[in-house]
């Protein structure tokens, strides 16, 4: 159980468009979700956190009009990656989080990002 | 925001000795500390986790201390393997099941 997918699990754009991810809890309901972004051999980074329902929230330094996160229900929430740049090539992590007294998040596989 | 460090950023051992990764946090309100072992391009993997209601904790031959006063944290693998060779993260949440990862520490294993 608790299994959480992301799509797709690579990603190569042209500098400029928009490419959109997608993070799903397989067999369980997400209050809230999580997505990270990981530079080659760096830690993850906490970008926003998601509830079902409502805006996202953003940690300090990145932009929600670039990053746009969209939790429509409690198995689903996608990330959307606008007017990408090379510099935003990285490897994107989303995680859920089931509540009801867990303490662990379940992750999602990652997808890599290549912009041209 | 909460910080967490973690050290040593690298660490070899010779098979079968004890490797041990620390890390320090900022926020006292953190009352979750996971760690997890990652290997190149995959997901993390959830190793060992504890809350701040209790000081350690062990599962085979993983353990992990923590002590709130000092606000640092220890993860201690026993009678290490080569398959025990990866990335090692640890993380705290302050709150609404947020986490804040270590820089990360890449264990060898030495067979």
């Amino acid at each position: 159980g608790a299994v959480v997918s992301q799509h797709p699990s690579w990603v190569i754009c042209k500098s400029g468009t928009s490419v959109k991810i997608e993070c799903r809890s397989l067999d369980f309901q997400a209050t809230t979700m999580f997505w990270y972004r990981q530079f080659p051999k760096q830690s993850l980074m906490l970008m926003a956190t998601s509830n079902e329902g409502s805006k996202a929230t953003y940690e300090q330094g990145v932009e929600k009009d670039k990053f746009l996160i969209n939790h429509a229900s409690l198995t689903l929430s996608t990330l959307t990656v606008t007017s990408a740049h090379p510099e935003d090539s990285s490897f994107y992590i989303c995680s859920a989080y089931p509540g009801g007294g867990y303490n662990e998040q379940f992750f999602g596989p990652g997808t890599r990002l290549t912009v041209l | 925001g909460e910080n967490v460090e973690q050290h040593p950023s690298t660490l070899s051992v010779q098979e079968g000795d004890s490797a041990v990764i620390k890390c320090t946090y900022s926020d006292s309100a953190s009352n979750y500390f996971p760690w997890y072992k990652q290997e190149l391009g995959k997901r993390p993997q959830l190793i060992i986790d504890i809350r701040s209601n209790v000081g350690e904790k062990k599962d085979q031959r993983i353990a992990v201390t923590l002590n709130k006063t000092a606000k640092h944290f220890s993860l201690h693998i026993t009678e290490t393997q080569p398959e025990d060779s990866a990335v090692y993260f640890c993380a705290a949440s302050p709150g609404a099941n947020n986490l804040f990862f270590g820089t990360g520490t890449r264990l060898t294993v030495i067979p």
